[in-house]
């Protein structure tokens, strides 16, 4: 089954830094890359996410990169900002099918003020 | 208008009982989804179920039963709790190609 593994698990960031989360996952039949955000207590949401057509997908200060290749993907925060801070989880999928959504283990993004 | 919801949003209760979470969705979604997000954040798929297909995580103790009365609602049984399942569970929905929708999750605690 596939596998996704997730770097770091905790990253702390100067407000305006940058941040950078990377994934890898091992089934090449993925096809579907989502990236979600929980804050403290609340629920996953989704924030961006890529297919295997694209490289590189961009909404505002978030951008999600994708090597289809090497099998990693990346996800992109610009201009940190207090409220980014939270829990982000990178997933892979083979969409159309049935098969289950694989989460990493989560990195916890703290942005200092 | 809350797209995917669960009860109840807390649940305390002793080793050896029998509980059910239930969830809804008002989206219209053929898929629906049980998670467990243990202390350390982690989030495990336990089940997937749309109305031909039930796929369970095989590290899921069979305690563990996912009953689906109609498309809109996926409920999840447990029986004989033990300490270790205490956890957030969440339920999510999603058109099979498209982005899963997290309910608000139930916080189980076993004592």
């Amino acid at each position: 089954g596939e596998n996704v593994e997730q770097h770091p698990s905790t990253l702390s960031v100067q407000e305006g830094d940058s941040a950078v989360i990377k994934c890898t996952y091992s089934d090449s039949a993925s096809n579907y890359f989502p990236w979600y955000k929980q804050e403290l207590g609340k629920r996953p949401q989704l924030i961006i996410d890529i297919r295997s057509n694209v490289g590189e997908k961009k909404d505002q200060r978030i951008a999600v990169t994708l090597n289809k290749t090497a099998k990693h993907f990346s996800l992109h925060i610009t201009e940190t900002q207090p409220e980014d801070s939270a829990v982000y989880f990178c997933a892979a999928k083979v969409s159309g099918s049935a098969r289950q959504l694989t989460f990493g283990s989560g990195t916890q993004l703290t942005v200092l003020p | 208008d809350t797209a995917v919801s669960q009860t109840p949003k807390y649940l305390v209760t002793q080793m050896g009982n029998d509980k059910s979470i239930k969830c809804e969705q008002n989206l219209g979604h053929d898929t629906m989804y049980w998670y467990k997000q243990d202390s350390k954040k982690f989030l495990k798929i336990m089940f997937s179920y749309n109305n031909k297909e039930l796929i369970i995580n095989e590290t899921v103790p069979n305690r563990f039963s996912p009953k689906s009365p109609d498309k809109a609602h996926l409920n999840l049984h447990i029986n004989s709790l033990e300490l270790g399942d205490s956890a957030v569970y969440f339920c999510a929905s999603s058109q099979i190609n498209n982005e899963q929708y997290f309910g608000p999750g139930t916080r189980l605690t076993v004592t």
